[in-house]
């Protein structure tokens, strides 16, 4: 079955410090992967996608996500958080060949210290 | 600019009653979904339609119903048969696969009182 697994639910990481949020997917299709953010009670906005070609890819806000096939990761990483980072991230999973239909993970809460 | 606005930022509802969500983009997408999200579950797919006059149930409709008139529009009813109905709802568009990634608007809660 396809899924998404964000094994941290909650993440405190003091101002300045380095982040990674972790995700794992379940495919059975070659996957488009995504990085979405949320702030509180405002909807997804989205910070990154891979599709093809360099495993290594750039967002906005300063995030990148490097996409391990054989280790079936999606991993977020930040070298360094700003207060404004707090917020929830999901991860996402879709397939080249399918609907447009998106896979969520189940989110990682993001809380940075000053 | 052009966007997905979703009306009313908030709702409340009395047990029994239908209520009508509203989501209108204006990015010519043909894509469109309704999810809700409830504390520590992520989200969940309602409904989708690909096209106009045609939609699809996602993994929980039950209790929901959606109409896709409108190439710009895709309103959502909360029913009374929805036994759970209190939550957040996001309603999202995508152009096609090339671009793919969805784009959100900002919610409705929907409260049952």
């Amino acid at each position: 079955a396809q899924s998404v697994t964000q094994p941290d639910i909650h993440i405190t990481v003091s101002e300045g410090a380095s982040l990674e949020l972790r995700c794992n997917y379940s495919y059975g299709a070659t996957p488009y992967l995504f990085w979405y953010v949320q702030s509180p009670g405002q909807g997804l906005q989205l910070l990154l996608k891979y599709f093809s070609g360099d495993t290594l890819v750039q967002g906005i806000k300063g995030f990148e996500a490097e996409f391990k096939r054989s280790q079936s990761s999606f991993n977020l990483r930040k070298p360094s958080v700003h207060w404004s980072d707090a917020a929830e991230y999901f991860c996402a999973v879709g397939a080249l060949y399918n609907t447009d239909k998106l896979i969520f993970g189940t989110g990682t809460r993001l809380q940075v210290f000053p | 600019d052009g966007g997905i606005t979703q009306s009313p930022k908030y709702l409340f509802r009395k047990e029994g009653q239908n209520v009508t969500l509203s989501c209108e983009q204006n990015l010519n997408h043909d894509a469109m979904y309704w999810y809700r999200q409830d504390p520590g579950q992520g989200l969940r797919l309602i409904y989708y339609s690909q096209i106009v006059n045609d939609f699809q149930k996602g993994d929980i409709a039950e209790g929901y119903s959606v109409s896709r008139e409108k190439k710009e529009s895709f309103p959502l009813t909360v029913t009374s048969a929805q036994k759970n109905p209190t939550a957040f709802y996001l309603c999202a568009s995508s152009k096609d696969r090339e671009s793919y990634g969805y784009t959100f608007g900002s919610g409705t809660r929907l409260t049952v009182v």
